[in-house]
Protein backbone atom coordinates (compact mmCIF):
# COMPACT_ATOMS: atom_id res chain seq x y z
CA UNK A 1 0.00 0.00 0.00
CA UNK A 2 1.47 3.44 -0.91
CA UNK A 3 -0.63 5.63 0.70
CA UNK A 4 -3.19 6.49 -2.25
CA UNK A 5 -6.81 6.96 -2.15
CA UNK A 6 -9.17 7.62 -4.92
CA UNK A 7 -12.72 8.87 -4.37
CA UNK A 8 -15.08 7.72 -5.20
CA UNK A 9 -14.43 4.68 -6.86
CA UNK A 10 -17.08 4.20 -8.85
CA UNK A 11 -19.12 6.92 -10.53
CA UNK A 12 -21.85 7.19 -12.98
CA UNK A 13 -22.84 10.59 -14.60
CA UNK A 14 -24.86 12.29 -17.18
CA UNK A 15 -23.39 13.71 -20.29
CA UNK A 16 -22.42 17.65 -19.84
CA UNK A 17 -22.34 17.44 -15.61
CA UNK A 18 -19.08 18.36 -13.88
CA UNK A 19 -17.30 15.52 -12.70
CA UNK A 20 -14.48 15.60 -9.99
CA UNK A 21 -12.11 13.00 -8.78
CA UNK A 22 -9.71 12.99 -6.11
CA UNK A 23 -6.72 11.55 -5.10
CA UNK A 24 -5.38 11.58 -1.81
CA UNK A 25 -1.81 10.74 -0.43
CA UNK A 26 -0.57 10.52 3.02
CA UNK A 27 3.67 9.67 1.63
CA UNK A 28 4.72 13.57 1.02
CA UNK A 29 5.40 13.02 -2.16
CA UNK A 30 6.22 15.84 -4.70
CA UNK A 31 5.26 14.42 -7.64
CA UNK A 32 1.52 13.50 -8.45
CA UNK A 33 -0.23 12.34 -11.52
CA UNK A 34 -3.60 11.12 -13.20
CA UNK A 35 -3.61 8.85 -15.94
CA UNK A 36 -6.71 7.08 -17.83
CA UNK A 37 -6.81 3.62 -18.70
CA UNK A 38 -8.82 2.32 -22.38
CA UNK A 39 -9.14 -1.15 -23.96
CA UNK A 40 -6.61 -0.10 -27.13
CA UNK A 41 -4.86 2.68 -25.60
CA UNK A 42 -3.46 1.34 -22.81
CA UNK A 43 -2.43 4.03 -19.78
CA UNK A 44 -2.22 7.48 -21.01
CA UNK A 45 -1.25 10.93 -18.89
CA UNK A 46 -3.61 13.46 -18.57
CA UNK A 47 -1.93 15.76 -16.19
CA UNK A 48 0.66 16.02 -13.35
CA UNK A 49 1.98 18.10 -10.89
CA UNK A 50 5.47 18.66 -9.63
CA UNK A 51 4.23 20.90 -6.50
CA UNK A 52 1.62 22.58 -4.54
CA UNK A 53 0.17 24.69 -6.87
CA UNK A 54 2.32 23.54 -10.15
CA UNK A 55 1.03 21.91 -12.88
CA UNK A 56 1.56 20.70 -16.22
CA UNK A 57 -0.46 18.72 -19.40
CA UNK A 58 0.17 15.36 -20.20
CA UNK A 59 -0.82 13.94 -23.43
CA UNK A 60 -4.53 13.22 -23.07
CA UNK A 61 -5.43 16.82 -21.40
CA UNK A 62 -8.34 18.26 -23.19
CA UNK A 63 -11.51 18.27 -21.10
CA UNK A 64 -9.75 17.89 -17.99
CA UNK A 65 -8.13 20.22 -15.41
CA UNK A 66 -6.59 19.68 -12.39
CA UNK A 67 -5.80 21.64 -8.83
CA UNK A 68 -3.57 20.90 -6.01
CA UNK A 69 -3.84 23.50 -3.00
CA UNK A 70 -2.14 20.87 -0.63
CA UNK A 71 1.03 18.21 -0.93
CA UNK A 72 -1.48 15.46 -0.20
CA UNK A 73 -4.50 16.43 -2.61
CA UNK A 74 -4.57 16.20 -6.49
CA UNK A 75 -8.20 16.97 -7.68
CA UNK A 76 -9.03 16.11 -11.41
CA UNK A 77 -11.99 17.97 -12.84
CA UNK A 78 -13.94 16.84 -15.85
CA UNK A 79 -15.72 20.30 -16.89
CA UNK A 80 -18.44 18.76 -18.86
CA UNK A 81 -18.37 14.71 -18.92
CA UNK A 82 -18.84 13.40 -22.52
CA UNK A 83 -19.12 9.86 -22.97
CA UNK A 84 -15.40 9.87 -24.51
CA UNK A 85 -14.49 10.70 -20.98
CA UNK A 86 -15.73 6.92 -19.70
CA UNK A 87 -12.56 5.18 -18.19
CA UNK A 88 -10.65 3.73 -15.62
CA UNK A 89 -8.54 6.86 -13.84
CA UNK A 90 -5.81 6.17 -11.70
CA UNK A 91 -3.69 8.54 -9.63
CA UNK A 92 -0.15 7.74 -9.41
CA UNK A 93 3.42 9.41 -7.51
CA UNK A 94 6.65 9.28 -7.99
CA UNK A 95 9.72 11.07 -8.91
CA UNK A 96 11.85 11.11 -12.63
CA UNK A 97 14.27 8.66 -10.71
CA UNK A 98 11.30 7.39 -8.46
CA UNK A 99 9.34 4.09 -7.81
CA UNK A 100 5.90 4.92 -9.08
CA UNK A 101 3.01 4.29 -7.01
CA UNK A 102 -0.69 3.62 -8.26
CA UNK A 103 -3.70 4.15 -6.61
CA UNK A 104 -6.71 1.82 -6.98
CA UNK A 105 -8.72 3.62 -9.66
CA UNK A 106 -11.86 5.23 -10.71
CA UNK A 107 -14.04 3.64 -12.45
CA UNK A 108 -16.42 6.58 -14.44
CA UNK A 109 -19.24 6.11 -16.44
CA UNK A 110 -20.97 8.65 -18.47
CA UNK A 111 -24.57 8.33 -19.98
CA UNK B 1 8.41 9.59 -29.73
CA UNK B 2 8.81 6.69 -26.89
CA UNK B 3 6.95 3.67 -28.23
CA UNK B 4 6.92 0.45 -26.06
CA UNK B 5 6.35 -3.17 -27.29
CA UNK B 6 5.23 -5.95 -25.18
CA UNK B 7 5.46 -9.27 -26.69
CA UNK B 8 3.81 -11.60 -26.40
CA UNK B 9 0.47 -9.84 -25.56
CA UNK B 10 -0.88 -13.10 -23.74
CA UNK B 11 0.77 -16.34 -22.51
CA UNK B 12 -0.58 -19.61 -20.63
CA UNK B 13 1.34 -21.85 -18.95
CA UNK B 14 1.51 -24.69 -16.94
CA UNK B 15 2.55 -24.36 -13.23
CA UNK B 16 6.12 -24.84 -12.11
CA UNK B 17 7.39 -23.18 -15.65
CA UNK B 18 9.69 -20.41 -15.96
CA UNK B 19 8.60 -17.53 -17.91
CA UNK B 20 10.20 -14.74 -19.81
CA UNK B 21 7.94 -11.52 -20.53
CA UNK B 22 9.27 -9.01 -23.10
CA UNK B 23 9.28 -5.59 -23.26
CA UNK B 24 11.29 -3.32 -26.00
CA UNK B 25 11.50 0.39 -26.49
CA UNK B 26 12.43 2.49 -29.12
CA UNK B 27 14.63 5.73 -27.09
CA UNK B 28 16.93 5.11 -24.89
CA UNK B 29 17.13 8.23 -23.25
CA UNK B 30 15.21 6.89 -20.13
CA UNK B 31 15.41 7.52 -16.64
CA UNK B 32 14.33 3.95 -15.91
CA UNK B 33 12.06 1.48 -16.36
CA UNK B 34 9.63 -0.50 -14.22
CA UNK B 35 7.19 -3.82 -14.42
CA UNK B 36 3.44 -3.83 -12.66
CA UNK B 37 1.32 -6.28 -12.43
CA UNK B 38 -2.13 -5.77 -12.53
CA UNK B 39 -5.05 -7.77 -11.48
CA UNK B 40 -8.64 -7.67 -13.10
CA UNK B 41 -10.42 -4.55 -11.53
CA UNK B 42 -7.39 -3.61 -9.35
CA UNK B 43 -4.58 -0.93 -9.53
CA UNK B 44 -1.23 -1.34 -11.00
CA UNK B 45 1.14 -2.89 -8.18
CA UNK B 46 4.82 -1.90 -8.41
CA UNK B 47 7.71 -5.42 -8.78
CA UNK B 48 10.61 -4.12 -9.72
CA UNK B 49 12.05 -0.63 -10.93
CA UNK B 50 15.60 -0.52 -12.89
CA UNK B 51 17.00 2.81 -12.82
CA UNK B 52 18.81 3.44 -16.49
CA UNK B 53 22.07 2.85 -14.65
CA UNK B 54 21.30 -0.45 -13.79
CA UNK B 55 21.62 -3.79 -15.90
CA UNK B 56 19.01 -6.04 -13.67
CA UNK B 57 16.96 -6.13 -10.29
CA UNK B 58 15.66 -9.00 -8.43
CA UNK B 59 12.82 -9.91 -6.06
CA UNK B 60 11.61 -12.65 -5.15
CA UNK B 61 11.16 -15.41 -7.99
CA UNK B 62 11.20 -12.19 -10.34
CA UNK B 63 14.55 -10.97 -12.39
CA UNK B 64 14.03 -8.00 -14.45
CA UNK B 65 17.14 -6.93 -16.54
CA UNK B 66 17.41 -3.70 -18.95
CA UNK B 67 19.65 -3.64 -22.06
CA UNK B 68 19.10 0.45 -22.59
CA UNK B 69 21.48 0.28 -25.64
CA UNK B 70 18.90 -2.51 -27.69
CA UNK B 71 15.85 -0.90 -26.12
CA UNK B 72 14.95 -3.74 -24.59
CA UNK B 73 13.67 -5.70 -21.19
CA UNK B 74 12.93 -8.36 -19.87
CA UNK B 75 10.78 -9.91 -16.49
CA UNK B 76 11.45 -13.39 -15.73
CA UNK B 77 9.68 -15.33 -13.21
CA UNK B 78 11.05 -18.43 -11.86
CA UNK B 79 8.81 -21.42 -10.93
CA UNK B 80 5.12 -19.69 -11.96
CA UNK B 81 2.29 -20.50 -9.64
CA UNK B 82 -1.50 -19.88 -10.52
CA UNK B 83 -1.51 -16.66 -8.29
CA UNK B 84 0.69 -15.42 -10.80
CA UNK B 85 -2.11 -14.57 -13.25
CA UNK B 86 -2.33 -11.63 -13.78
CA UNK B 87 -1.53 -8.69 -16.67
CA UNK B 88 1.88 -7.31 -16.21
CA UNK B 89 2.92 -3.85 -17.75
CA UNK B 90 6.13 -2.48 -18.64
CA UNK B 91 7.26 1.35 -17.93
CA UNK B 92 9.34 3.71 -19.49
CA UNK B 93 9.93 7.10 -18.01
CA UNK B 94 11.87 9.62 -19.98
CA UNK B 95 12.02 13.47 -20.27
CA UNK B 96 9.44 15.84 -18.73
CA UNK B 97 7.93 13.21 -16.75
CA UNK B 98 6.36 11.08 -19.78
CA UNK B 99 6.49 7.34 -18.61
CA UNK B 100 5.03 5.39 -21.74
CA UNK B 101 3.23 1.88 -20.77
CA UNK B 102 3.46 -0.77 -23.11
CA UNK B 103 -0.32 -2.62 -23.69
CA UNK B 104 0.82 -5.34 -21.18
CA UNK B 105 1.06 -9.25 -21.05
CA UNK B 106 -1.97 -11.13 -20.19
CA UNK B 107 -0.21 -14.18 -17.71
CA UNK B 108 -2.54 -17.18 -17.19
CA UNK B 109 -0.91 -19.80 -14.80
CA UNK B 110 -2.56 -23.32 -15.02
CA UNK B 111 -2.73 -25.15 -11.78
Amino acid sequence: DAGITQSPRHKVTETGTPVTLRCHQTENHRYMYWYRQDPGHGLRLIHYSYGVKDTDKGEVSDGYSVSRSKTEDFLLTLESATSSQTSVYFCATGGLQEEAFFGQGTRLTVV
Amino acid sequence: KQEVTQIPAALSVPEGENLVLNCSFTDSAIYNLQWFRQDPGKGLTSLLLIQSSQREQTSGRLNASLDKSSGRSTLYIAASQPGDSATYLCAVKGGGFKTIFGAGTRLFVKA
